[in-house]
Formats: structure tokens, sequence, C-alpha cells
């Protein structure tokens, strides 16, 4: 069965800082989705990744791929307040599309 | 261009009712996918639907979770004789094709079972 881990998952920050979160999944797939989610809201797309080594940037967040390693990161530029939310991985499984989530972490940023 | 429309936003139950929760796909999206999420949790995969056929339920509770996707009209997630631990927020997403398509996600449905 696969399974989907990101740690950590609390991260409490201060603004202007740099960080990292780290989702490790267990089998193949070369298909990793990042999530943003506030608190009571719906699930907001922020990175498709799709091939071994597939680098993506949106502002202060950056993603990345390693599809030997089975992991993927996802990486905080100079922290912001509004950064502040829950952030998921999840691996696509390949024949029906279903996603399989990490746990999420849940980022404060403090001024 | 509308999104993935869910209702309602909220629904209260008593314990031993019927829950019923709709999805509206996006416009041209076949495909319907609906996740659980327990409080302080990620979300779950419960059941995969295209028009009039269930493709994988593999994570619906064997017993009281139905779902279907008729020709006509939203996709339904019923939930008979709901218990307290069905408290979660319902999460449907859609999607042109399976497998390899991005999955776009509705508001959500929160439940509570009083």
């Amino acid at each position: 069965e696969l399974k989907v881990e990101q740690n950590p998952l609390f991260l409490s920050m201060q603004e202007g800082k740099n960080y990292t979160i780290y989702c490790n999944y267990s089998t193949t797939s070369d298909r990793l989705y990042w999530y943003r989610q506030d608190p009571g809201k719906s699930l907001e797309s922020l990175f498709v990744l799709l091939s071994n080594g597939a680098v993506k940037q949106e502002g202060r967040l950056m993603a990345s791929l390693d599809t030997k390693a089975r992991l993927s990161t996802l990486h905080i530029t100079a922290a912001v307040h509004d950064l502040s939310a829950t952030y998921f991985c999840a691996v696509d499984m390949w024949v029906t599309g279903k996603l399989i989530f990490g746990q999420g972490t849940t980022l404060q940023v403090k001024p | 261009n509308a999104g993935v429309m869910q209702n309602p936003r909220h629904l209260v139950r008593r314990r031993g009712q019927e829950a019923r929760l709709r999805c509206s796909p996006m416009k041209g999206h076949s495909h319907v996918y609906w996740y659980r999420q327990l409080p302080e949790e990620g979300l779950k995969f419960m059941v995969y639907l295209q028009k009039e056929n269930i493709i994988d339920e593999s994570g619906m509770p064997k017993e009281r979770f139905s779902a279907e996707f008729p020709k006509e009209g939203p996709s339904i997630l019923r939930i008979q004789q709901v218990v307290r631990g069905d408290s979660a927020a319902y999460f449907c997403a859609s999607s042109r094709r399976g497998g390899n398509q991005p999955q776009h996600f509705g508001d959500g449905t929160r439940l509570s079972i009083l």
C-alpha cells in the first residue's frame, strides 16, 4: 500500500527565515502534487511535478521531485506571515488517478 | 468558469439520520473523486466515479456509505444512519480524465453529527 509521509508535521518559524518541508512516498510514482489549505477552506493547487528532477518555483515557494529517492521537497524562502497555512503533498496512483495524501505540514510564520 | 460545486457547505445531522452530499464537477469533467478529511488529518481517498460507473471504491467504509454519479445531475455521497465518527469535511474533486490529469477540488461539505 502506498504511503506518503511528510515532515515536519508542524513548523513555527520567524519571518525572513528559510525552511524545507519533506515528502517521502513508498512506491514508484512519477507525479507529485503540492497543495495549500487555509483553515476551513478547500485545497489550492500549488505545484504539479511530473518527472524526475522537476523543479518549479512560485514566489517564495520552490518544489522539487526526486523519483529515485521517492522524495519531494517544498522550500520556503524568506517566509512571510501570508504563507501560514497547512501544506499537503499527494502522490498520484497511475491507473485510477486517486491521490494519496501526506499528513500535512502546518506552517506558522511569526512576525 | 464555474469550478467544482459542492452543497451544502455545512450539514448538521443527528445520529441515525441520513446525510446526502452533492458534487457538480467542472464543465467538461466526467471523473469525480470523493475524499474525507478528519480533524487535524490529511485527506483520505474514498471513491472514484465516472458517469454511471464506480471505478474504485477501495476507500469507502463497507457499511452505510454509498456513492453515485448518474448520467444526469450531480454526484451524490450518501451516508446512512450517521454516527459521531462521520463528522468530517468531505471534499469532491473532478478531472477531465482519470489518471495523470489534475484534480480540481470543491470547497467541501462540513458534516457535523449531534
